[in-house]
């Protein structure tokens, strides 16, 4: 049962513009979605999460937008950067603090 | 100021050995988990301990076990090592087991088994 699904494999988009990261979930209970960004031979990175009674949250370039009704949440990169080139993790957070991560999704920024 | 450290950075083993993974937690943090990334996958929950006791343990067999020292530090143990078991170890610290600001990971232990 895969409670954080990420579609999208891989992602590529020019330097400048969006990009857009796409994460559905089947957990209602999940209190905390958080993004992990990851780059070759290091740990993932804690990017920006939001709370399940928030739709938004914004942080510089990087916004997090949840739809609760849909269960879907995206990651918006704006303007990417050839260094946000990485892969992308979506995850869910309950209370007991586990986190469960969505397969990941390579974004590729070309100069 | 040091991350959360792993070692060793990469291990390889052979079917049906044992293995002991470690991980130095962030100073001051007290939860420690245990995730295993498969390569082309998300990282999985293995274990978690906050103040030396195990708070959660996901979908993993007996052959995994974990425990947590006093001074915050962790060991992951796994015996009797199959191939399926080669992945990439990550190790994340947090000062609470449960919280919205993310865990902070180290790079991991790259573990091969032959």
């Amino acid at each position: 049962d895969q409670q954080v699904k990420q579609n999208s494999p891989s992602l590529s988009v020019q330097e400048g513009r969006i990009s857009i990261l796409n994460c559905d979930y089947t957990n209602s209970m999940f209190d905390y979605f958080l993004w992990y960004k990851k780059y070759p031979a290091e740990g993932p990175t804690f990017l920006i999460s939001i709370s399940s009674i928030k739709d938004k949250n914004e942080d510089g370039r990087f916004t997090v937008f949840l739809n609760k009704s849909a269960k879907h949440l995206s990651l918006h990169i704006v303007p990417s950067q050839p260094g946000d080139s990485a892969v992308y993790f979506c995850s869910g957070s309950s209370n007991t603090g586990k986190l469960i991560f969505g397969q990941g999704t390579t974004l590729q920024v070309k100069p | 100021d040091a991350g959360v450290t792993q070692s060793p950075t990469h291990l390889i083993k052979t079917r049906g050995q044992h293995v002991t993974l470690r991980c130095s937690p962030i100073s001051g943090h007290k939860s420690v988990s245990w995730y295993q990334q498969v390569l082309g996958q998300g990282p999985q929950f293995i274990f978690q301990y906050y103040e030396k006791e195990e708070r959660g343990r996901g979908n993993f067999p007996d052959r995994f076990s974990a425990r947590q020292f006093p001074n915050y530090s962790s060991e992951l143990n796994v015996n009797a090592l199959l191939l399926g078991d080669s992945a990439l170890y990550l190790c994340a610290s947090s000062n609470l087991p449960g919280l919205s600001g993310g865990y902070t990971f180290g790079s991991g232990t790259r573990l091969t088994v032959v």
